[in-house]
């Protein structure tokens, strides 16, 4: 079983609507959480970390469920430049360690997203 | 730097021969990681570095993959006798190790082996 699983879609959706993305990691002992986005030929940007109350940032808004070890990234109102791969990542690292923290990403390997006019 | 540079951008090389790629890392950011990508696949973990020394190497697939870090900054993964497999996107990615748990990537070298 792979550490981190999406469903690696294509996601296919018009411009202004709602989609949802899943994941789930199989270590319980993970602490961090991150959405990345990828887009085609480019390096992984850090899209937002996902917090345990859940967190919300213009459009998107990700949760958290430790429970059931699922992290999700909901898109509102889809723009055409959202279409991309999405990237759901876990560490064993509490965020914020501080010092010299160690934070190895495992990365899932990607949903991806067009968004159509 | 203002970011990650990586170099070269792209290489193409003839199977059985070595290769050397380069990360240069933002200056200051203690903590220096080699990830691989091969064609529709996640990112795979190679190698971690903080300083000069490399505390976690469990990444690498094999003995001909080594990598060397200097003065706390940049480093250069090399790749012996290169077979086919060893096509992908070789990404470097920095971290401050305060308080930051963001990576920043650098654009990545692009191998092709022939």
């Amino acid at each position: 079983r792979k550490e981190v699983e999406q469903d690696p879609g294509p996601f296919n959706v018009p411009e202004g609507a709602t989609v949802a993305f899943n994941c789930t990691y199989s270590n319980s002992a993970s602490q961090s959480f991150f959405w990345y986005r990828q887009d085609c030929r480019k390096e992984p940007k850090l899209l937002m970390s996902v917090y345990s109350s859940g967190n919300e940032d213009g459009r998107f808004t990700a949760q958290l469920n430790r429970a059931s070890q699922y992290i999700s990234l909901l898109i509102r109102d889809s723009k055409l430049s959202d279409s991309a791969t999405y990237l759901c990542v876990v560490s064993l690292n509490p965020p914020f360690a501080g010092g010299t923290s160690y934070g190895k990403l495992t990365f899932g390997q990607g949903t991806i997203l067009t968004v159509h006019p | 730097g203002a970011g990650v540079s990586q170099s070269p951008s792209n290489k193409v090389t003839e199977k059985g021969k070595d290769v050397e790629l380069r990360c240069d890392p933002i200056s200051g950011h203690t903590a220096l990681y080699w990830y691989r990508q091969s064609l529709g696949q996640g990112l795979e973990f190679l190698i971690y570095f903080q300083g000069n020394s490399a505390p976690d190497k469990s990444g690498l697939p094999s003995d001909r993959f080594s990598a060397e870090r200097t003065g706390g900054s940049v480093s250069t993964l090399t790749i012996q006798r290169t077979q086919q497999e060893d096509s992908a996107v070789y990404l470097c990615a920095t971290q401050t190790g305060d308080n930051d748990y963001g990576y920043t990537f650098g654009s990545g070298t692009r191998l092709t082996v022939v």
